[in-house]
């Protein structure tokens, strides 16, 4: 079982939208939690992080974390053509690691 | 603030030959992690300093390899390259006592 999953997309949404991008973790020490926003031919930019349950909101973009239930979500309201990129969900275990999972990519279509 | 930069930003390189990365953090940034980035296994860890000390190793071969300087830039080198370790290799730096890690644009490798 990989550490960390996520849905496997790819995502199209229309402008204007809502894009829900979903998170599982396997373990349960983990105690920070980052959504990472890549795209085409860059280095993942660090978007989101969340350390404790609930939600958190940045602009258009809000984090969701659920720690029994070992979930963590992204949402990204009012979605726009510059959205359209890869969403990376990292997890550290307090290991001095970010786990990765493979990747959500989101297409905004106008 | 300047970002992480990261030297060269293009590689080529043969099999067998060896190569350096260097990566220099944000200021103030004392942890430097380094990450390997293909299309088949996504992101990887490779390893972590703080202090110019190893805290953490990730599931990779001893052809892999790091340090860290007392200024806390790092540099990461790989022996004996191999066709498989084409990837972009990513620097992350991040700030003591916070968990939040930022990312350099990165080095593309090939390995032909």
């Amino acid at each position: 079982q990989k550490e960390v999953e996520q849905n496997s997309g790819p995502l199209s949404v229309p402008e204007g939208a809502i894009a829900s991008l979903n998170c599982t973790y396997s373990d349960r020490v983990s105690q920070s939690f980052f959504w990472y926003r890549q795209y085409s031919g860059k280095s993942p930019e660090l978007i989101m992080s969340i350390y404790s349950n609930g939600d958190k909101e940045d602009g258009r973009f809000t984090a969701q974390l659920n720690k029994a239930s070992q979930y963590v979500s992204l949402l990204i309201r009012d979605s726009q053509p510059s959205d359209s990129a890869t969403y990376l969900c990292a997890v550290n275990g307090g290991d001095y690691k970010l786990s990765f999972g493979a990747g959500t990519t989101v297409t905004v279509r106008a | 603030k300047a970002g992480v930069t990261q030297t060269p930003r293009y590689l080529i390189k043969t099999r067998g030959q060896q190569v350096t990365l260097s990566c220099s953090p944000i200021s103030g940034h004392r942890s430097v992690s380094w990450y390997q980035q293909t299309p088949g296994q996504g992101l990887q860890f490779l390893f972590e300093y703080f202090s110019e000390t190893q805290r953490n190793k990730g599931n990779f071969p001893g052809r892999f390899s790091g340090r860290q300087f007392s200024n806390s830039r790092s540099e990461m080198n790989v022996s004996t390259l191999e066709l498989g370790d084409s990837a972009l290799y990513l620097c992350a730096s991040g700030a003591p006592g916070v968990n939040e890690q930022f990312f350099g644009p990165g080095t593309r490798l090939t390995v032909l």
